[in-house]
This record gives C-alpha cells, sequence and structure tokens, in this order.
C-alpha cells in the first residue's frame, strides 16, 4: 500500500514569489491534513481538508491556502513568500480526520523543504 | 490551551544503554497520545499510539507509558543502537480532534 507522496521534495523560490505543494493521500483516506516544521516553531497545523472542503485551519495568514480534490489529492499554495516561510511542509492523510479516535492514525509523507531567498 | 513540553531537548548515550524520554502536557482530557520518529530532514514515523484508557503500549524494545493523571508520557528505549538516532516527538489531538498538537522534540544521539 503505497504511503503518503509529496512533491516536490525540494525547492528554492526568492521573496515574493509563490509556490505550490502537492500531496497524494494514501488510497481511501479522505482527510488530509497540512504541517509547517520549522527549527523555531517546531511543528504547527496548517489546515484540513474533508472531501474536497477545509473543515479546520490554524493560525496562519491568508498567504497560506489550499485546496482537495475529488479523488482526496491535496495541494498547499504560498503566495508572497517571505524569508520566514523557508521551512519543511509535511502532508499527512488519515480516514476521516477525527484524532480523537485510535482507528484515525495521521500518517505523515517525506515532507517538501521550501527555501526562500 | 494544550501545550506539549519534551525534556530534555537533546540526549547522548553510548550503544546499549537503557533510556527515558519525557513528555507532559498542560491538559489531560486527552483521548490518546502519539509518539513519532523523525530522522533529519524527512517525515515522520508513527511509533506508538496510547489510547487514554491504556496505560502503556509496547512495539519491539521500545515502550511507551501513559499517565493522564499527572500529564506525562514516557518512552522507554531499550538496548539503545545507533540507528535509534533521530528525533522523538510526542504529539496529541487538539481538544476538538482536528489536529495534532507536538512538542518540540528530543534529538537522541547513540553512540557506537
Amino acid at each position: 500500500k503505497a504511503g503518503v507522496t509529496q512533491t516536490p521534495r525540494y525547492l528554492i523560490k526568492t521573496r515574493g514569489q509563490q509556490v505550490t505543494l502537492s500531496c497524494s493521500p494514501i488510497s481511501g483516506h479522505r482527510s488530509v491534513s497540512w504541517y509547517q516544521q520549522t527549527p523555531g516553531q517546531g511543528l504547527q497545523f496548517l489546515f484540513e481538508y474533508f472531501s474536497e472542503t477545509q473543515r479546520n485551519k490554524g493560525n496562519f495568514p491568508g498567504r497560506f491556502s489550499g485546496r482537495q480534490f475529488s479523488n482526496s489529492r491535496s495541494e498547499m499554495n504560498v503566495s508572497t513568500l517571505e524569508l520566514g516561510d523557508s521551512a519543511l511542509y509535511l502532508c499527512a492523510s488519515s480516514l476521516n480526520g477525527d484524532l480523537n479516535s485510535g482507528a484515525n492514525v495521521l500518517t505523515f509523507g517525506a515532507g517538501s523543504r521550501l527555501t526562500v531567498l | 490551551k494544550q501545550e506539549v513540553t519534551q525534556i530534555p531537548a537533546a540526549l547522548s548515550v553510548p550503544e546499549g544503554e537503557n533510556l527515558v524520554l519525557n513528555c507532559s502536557f498542560t491538559d489531560s482530557a486527552i483521548y490518546n497520545l502519539q509518539w513519532f520518529r523523525q530522522d533529519p530532514g524527512k517525515g515522520l514515523t508513527s511509533l506508538l499510539l496510547i489510547q487514554s484508557s491504556q496505560r502503556e503500549q509496547t512495539s519491539g524494545r521500545l515502550n511507551a507509558s501513559l499517565d493522564k493523571s499527572s500529564g506525562r508520557s514516557t518512552l522507554y528505549i531499550a538496548a539503545s543502537q545507533p540507528g535509534d538516532s533521530a528525533t522523538y516527538l510526542c504529539a496529541l489531538p487538539n481538544q476538538a480532534g482536528t489536529a495534532l498538537i507536538f512538542g518540540k522534540g528530543t534529538t537522541l544521539s547513540v553512540s557506537s
């Protein structure tokens, strides 16, 4: 069974540009979440999608957005990049996103490493 | 608001040593707690998930315990090996169960 696949793995952008990251969840998983990992802040929740709808959002500016397609694949977009957006962006999938249920274990992808110059 | 703390931030041990990693949380009203491993520059690998009704879970040389009343979880690694070198993160769901809240992690280095 294939895991969570994220593309691209590495990318370099300059300030002011925008970037789109892609995530393919485990087959059968309908919930996709995104997290940002930086040395200073650690892992922080960005947003979660289920059935093409954003259900939950973390405390990030509107420059961070995402979407989910009918096949559960998800993309996140960051516009007007800032130096502080340099981070590892992790995508995770679960059956239905209810993390209080032990049956909904989050499975993470390998991440997309974004460097903003 | 739930806060998760992991102590120590870094740990170096010689091969073969048994060790304990600590995780504390402020809100004991949790459903489960999960331990992850992260290798440098890589994603997260789930190690163990402990349901609130359980007191511990074991997988190979790993044993995780959970004490909700004291707001603590420990990850015990027996007979450590150089391959255990990684960052270990604990995480638990927010109250609504919509996202995981992570500690900052403990970076473990096992020398041969």
